[in-house]
């Protein structure tokens, strides 16, 4: 099946600093990608979707200029928490899917962010 | 809001066949019904999904009911590692629709 990377698998940082979440498609080309977030004990909460060269469209709620989402590349989308703080520690899923539209998603492992 | 219900939690006896229901009474006529499941601290894995007909792979099957109300998931021979968390997602298949996650079912497979 398709593969879904994410990089790193976690992460420990201080308060105030900015973080750097990579998500690759290792074997499909994806025009669309997901960020979820998810807090412990809880389901998996859509933040953004990305298509590839184009401006990310976030869910009510979230803040686009603290959670700044790049799709450069069809194969390869980024999500960088900025000047994050303790309330922003979650686990970050991505997932991609290839084609356009009527494709399954496929997802990332996650990221575990600790902020301190 | 999902459009899903699912019971919060069931146990299967390891080696038994894993029945988990899923109610989607509002479910309209292109959309589908996608199964995953999330084993602790790991990203959801796609399982099966379906539109009408009954759907079985090398994980599971997939039983959709004749007015599509409702579905089953069966894993015909739980082991311990079919442990987790298992969605069930309507989702149609038009350019832009998400998937929307509800609690899920969690199951647990007891040796």
């Amino acid at each position: 099946g398709a593969v879904v990377s994410q990089h790193p698998s976690w992460v420990i940082c201080k308060s105030g600093t900015s973080v750097k979440i990579e998500c690759r498609s290792l074997d499909f080309q994806a025009t669309t990608m997901f960020w979820y977030r998810q807090f412990p004990k809880q389901s998996l909460m859509l933040m953004a979707t990305s298509n590839e060269g184009s401006k990310a469209t976030y869910e009510q709620g979230v803040e686009k200029d603290k959670f700044l989402i790049n799709h450069a590349s069809l194969t390869l989308s980024t999500l960088t928490v900025t000047s994050a703080h303790p309330e922003d520690s979650s686990f970050y899923i991505c997932s991609a899917r290839p084609g356009v539209g009527g494709e399954t998603q496929y997802f990332g492992p996650g990221t575990r962010l600790l902020v301190l | 809001d999902a459009k899903t219900t699912q019971p919060p939690s069931m146990d299967c006896a390891e080696g038994r066949a894993a029945n988990l229901p899923c109610n989607h009474s509002t479910i309209s006529g292109n959309e589908y019904v996608y199964w995953y499941r999330q084993i602790h601290s790991q990203g959801p894995q796609y399982i099966i999904h379906g539109l009408k007909n009954n759907e079985t792979n090398e994980m599971a099957s997939l039983i959709i009911t004749e007015d599509r109300k409702s579905s089953t998931l069966i894993l015909p021979h739980a082991t311990l590692r079919d442990t987790a968390v298992y969605y069930c997602i309507v989702r149609g298949n038009n350019y832009g629709q998400n998937f929307v996650f509800g609690p899920g079912t969690r199951l647990s497979v007891l040796p």
